[in-house]
């Protein structure tokens, strides 16, 4: 237990659908990220909260909204998503935002788009 | 910009095994050098650091060596447990990342008893 929760633990939705995945951490951490893990490809950051302020969003497509409504909470609001946004969706989270911040990540959301 | 190489899985051992999983890395500035660790059905988990040039990072028998001058942290462990079973990943994190982790893509491992 890492002090990250993520839910749902899997998600299967058709490529019309809204969905919204949810990430909770309770370690009083500042920052908190979402990360995309596809196979045979390295984790890619998608967004970077810090003190409840998006401060990074890597050319992520608009169909992937963030939310971070307090300190403790990250959504990502997905809709219209295609076949190839498959993937796991990890959230973490760190103290602050710094080259030597150890991250916690939640076990992720497995998301499949039909 | 910043990357992170890692030597290409799955690897395969038998228990009590030496384990070596490369990682090379590029970067701008003088990076932080991680290995995280996933076990199945979970997230990511912090292994070992090194934040600069000689450090040895440590911890659950796992060794690594920050080298500047091959630009490596290569992971080691004298005795490999099935219980290691996972998969492995390199990240460095410095000033052009903007102290973003940027990672490899992640070596599996599987340890046969």
């Amino acid at each position: 237990e890492t002090g990250v929760t993520q839910t749902p633990r899997h998600l299967v939705m058709g490529m019309t659908n809204k969905k919204s995945l949810k990430c909770e951490q309770h370690l009083g951490h500042n920052a908190m990220y979402w990360y995309k893990q596809s196979a045979k490809k390295p984790l890619e950051l998608m967004f970077v909260y810090s003190l409840e302020e998006r401060v990074e969003n890597n050319s992520v497509p608009s169909r992937f909204s963030p939310e971070c409504p307090n300190s403790s909470h990250l959504f990502l609001h997905l809709h219209t998503l295609q076949p190839e946004d498959s993937a796991l969706y990890l959230c973490a989270s760190s103290q602050n935002r710094g080259t030597n911040e150890k991250l916690f990540f939640g076990s992720g959301t497995q998301l499949s788009v039909l | 910009g910043d990357s992170v190489t890692q030597m290409e899985g799955p690897v395969t051992l038998s228990e009590e095994a030496f384990l070596t999983i490369n990682c090379t890395y590029t970067a701008t500035g003088y990076p932080s050098l991680f290995w995280y660790v996933q076990y199945p059905g979970e997230g990511l988990q912090l292994l070992l650091k090194a934040t600069k040039a000689d450090d040895k990072g440590s911890n659950k028998g796992f060794e690594a060596t920050y080298r500047k001058e091959t630009t490596s942290f290569h992971l080691e462990k004298g005795s490999v447990q099935v219980s290691d079973s996972a998969v492995y990943f390199c990240a460095l994190s410095d000033s052009g990342s903007q102290g973003n982790l940027i990672f490899g893509k992640g070596t599996k491992l599987s340890v046969k008893p």
